[in-house]
């Protein structure tokens, strides 16, 4: 069972557009929902997270959006970039210090110039 | 401040031969991670690490693999014999108890087996 479902697999924006980025979860125990970037052959990098108890937290042109009751969260990357080209991981993990992130299975970003 | 560091970055192995890849934490990071990630996927979360203690290795594999976190820092991933389904990518990420839900993730190491 899929915990943390991602969409859509892959997206593809104009330089200067919108890319947003959805991600939906069950398990209401989740209390932390962070975004990772990974480029081709490195490690996720954290981006940005988010806690339950805010509906909207940016940095810079990141953006993440949540929605409790819906029980999901998307990202939002403003002014997108070429070099934002990566994939995007949501993640979500349950209210214990150290517990294990589950990940979603990934957005490819393309952003073309 | 230096990431997380893993040891090989790449490798590759005939099937039925054993291997082990090197995380070296944060430096202060009690909790460490190793993750699986197969091509296309997020990462999958095979043990955890409190310190020196494995509280969470109930998806590790463990009729082949193993792992080692011996005095609390440095550990070591281990899988004998390596199955060709094991071709994937092992990350090591760590946290710290000063932000305790913020993992940071190394390069990985890229197992082939075939």
């Amino acid at each position: 069972q899929q915990q943390v479902k991602q969409s859509p697999q892959s997206l593809i924006v104009q330089k200067g557009g919108i890319s947003i980025i959805n991600c939906a979860y069950e398990n209401t125990a989740f209390d932390y929902f962070p975004w990772y970037q990974q480029f081709p052959g490195k490690g996720p990098a954290l981006l940005i997270a988010i806690r339950p108890d805010v509906s909207e937290k940016k940095e810079g042109r990141f953006t993440i959006s949540f929605n409790k009751s819906a029980k999901q969260f998307s990202l939002h990357i403003m002014d997108s970039q070429p070099g934002d080209s990566a994939t995007y991981f949501c993640a979500a993990r349950e209210d214990q210090a150290g517990t294990a992130l589950i990940f979603g299975k990934g957005t490819t970003l393309s952003v073309s110039s | 401040e230096a990431g997380v560091v893993q040891s090989p970055r790449y490798k590759i192995i005939e099937k039925k031969q054993p291997v082990a890849f090197w995380c070296n934490p944060i430096s202060g990071h009690n909790t460490l991670y190793w993750y699986l990630q197969n091509l296309g996927q997020g990462p999958e979360l095979l043990i955890r690490y409190e310190n020196e203690e494995a509280v969470d290795d109930s998806q590790l594999p463990k009729d082949r693999f193993s792992a080692e976190r011996l005095k609390g820092v440095d550990s070591t991933l281990k899988i004998q014999p390596a199955e060709l389904g094991d071709s994937a990518v092992y990350l090591c990420a760590s946290s710290g108890s000063g932000a305790p839900y913020e993992q940071y993730f190394g390069p990985g190491t890229r197992l082939t087996v075939t």
